[in-house]
C-alpha cells in the first residue's frame, strides 16, 4: 500500500524545546516538501528537497531545519527559534517535473505551550 | 509571480443541489492547475488536475473543473452535492522549478458545508 506517512499525528511540546516531525514515503518519488498550515490560510512552503543530500528553503524556512539522508525520508525539525510553531504540518512528495501534482501525508498537529 | 484567488471562503448548499467553488489564477506561464480537498485534521487529496490537455477536467467523486484562459478561471463544480463532500477545498497553481521539484501556490481555501 503506497503512500506517505507522518508521525506522530499529534505532538505537544514546551516552549524552548526542539521537536522533529517524521515523514516517510514509499512512492519512489524524487522530490519531497514540508508545508505549514494555519487556520484560514492556504499552505505555505517551509523546505523542499529534489534529491538525497540536497534541500532548499521555501517561503518560511526561518526556525526550521531538514535533512534528506535517504530518498524515502525527509524529517523536519522545528527549533526553539521558530517564534510561532503551533500549526498543522504537512509533508508531500512528487514524482518528477512532468507530473507537477504533489501527494500529501495525513499531517502532524504540533502544539507548543 | 503566480497567485490564486478563491472567491468564496465559505459555501453552503443543500444535499442534492449543484456545487460551484470559484477560483481565479494569475500565472506567467502556461499553468498547471489543481483542486485538492481536505477533510478535518487530514491531509490533502488530489481531486483533479489541468495540464494543458482538455479544458474540461473530470476528477474523483463526480467533481469536474473547466479551464477558461480568457477569464483566468478554474471553477470546480459537481451536479449534486453529497453530505460526504463537506470539507475544505483548495485551488492550486503550479510553477515548474528546475530539477525535479514543483512549486505550488495555494488559495486560502473554500469551506463547503452541505445541509440536509
Amino acid at each position: 500500500d503506497g503512500g506517505i506517512t507522518q508521525s506522530p499525528k499529534y505532538l505537544f511540546r514546551k516552549e524552548g524545546q526542539n521537536v522533529t516531525l517524521s515523514c516517510e514515503q514509499n512512492l519512489n518519488h524524487d522530490a519531497m516538501y514540508w508545508y505549514r498550515q494555519d487556520p484560514g490560510q492556504g499552505l505555505r512552503l517551509i523546505y523542499y528537497s529534489q534529491i538525497v543530500n540536497d534541500f532548499q528553503k521555501g517561503d518560511i524556512a526561518e526556525g526550521y531545519s531538514v535533512s534528506r539522508e535517504k530518498k524515502e525520508s525527509f524529517p523536519l525539525t522545528v527549533t526553539s527559534a521558530q517564534k510561532n510553531p503551533t500549526a498543522f504540518y504537512l509533508c508531500a512528495s512528487s514524482r518528477d517535473r512532468g507530473a507537477y501534482e504533489q501527494y500529501f501525508g495525513p499531517g502532524t498537529r504540533l502544539t507548543v505551550t | 509571480a503566480q497567485s490564486v484567488t478563491q472567491l468564496d471562503s465559505h459555501v453552503s448548499v443543500s444535499e442534492g443541489t449543484p456545487v460551484l467553488l470559484r477560483c481565479n489564477y494569475s500565472s506567467s506561464y502556461s499553468p498547471s492547475l489543481f483542486w485538492y480537498v481536505q477533510h478535518p485534521n487530514k491531509g490533502l487529496q488530489l481531486l483533479l488536475k489541468y495540464t494543458s490537455a482538455a479544458t474540461l477536467v473530470k476528477g474523483i467523486n463526480g467533481f469536474e473543473a473547466e479551464f477558461k484562459k480568457s477569464e483566468t478561471s478554474f471553477h470546480l463544480t459537481k451536479p449534486s452535492a453529497h453530505m460526504s463532500d463537506a470539507a475544505e477545498y483548495f485551488c492550486v497553481v503550479s510553477d515548474p522549478m528546475t530539477g525535479t521539484a514543483s512549486k505550488l501556490t495555494f488559495g486560502t481555501g473554500t469551506r463547503l458545508q452541505v445541509t440536509l
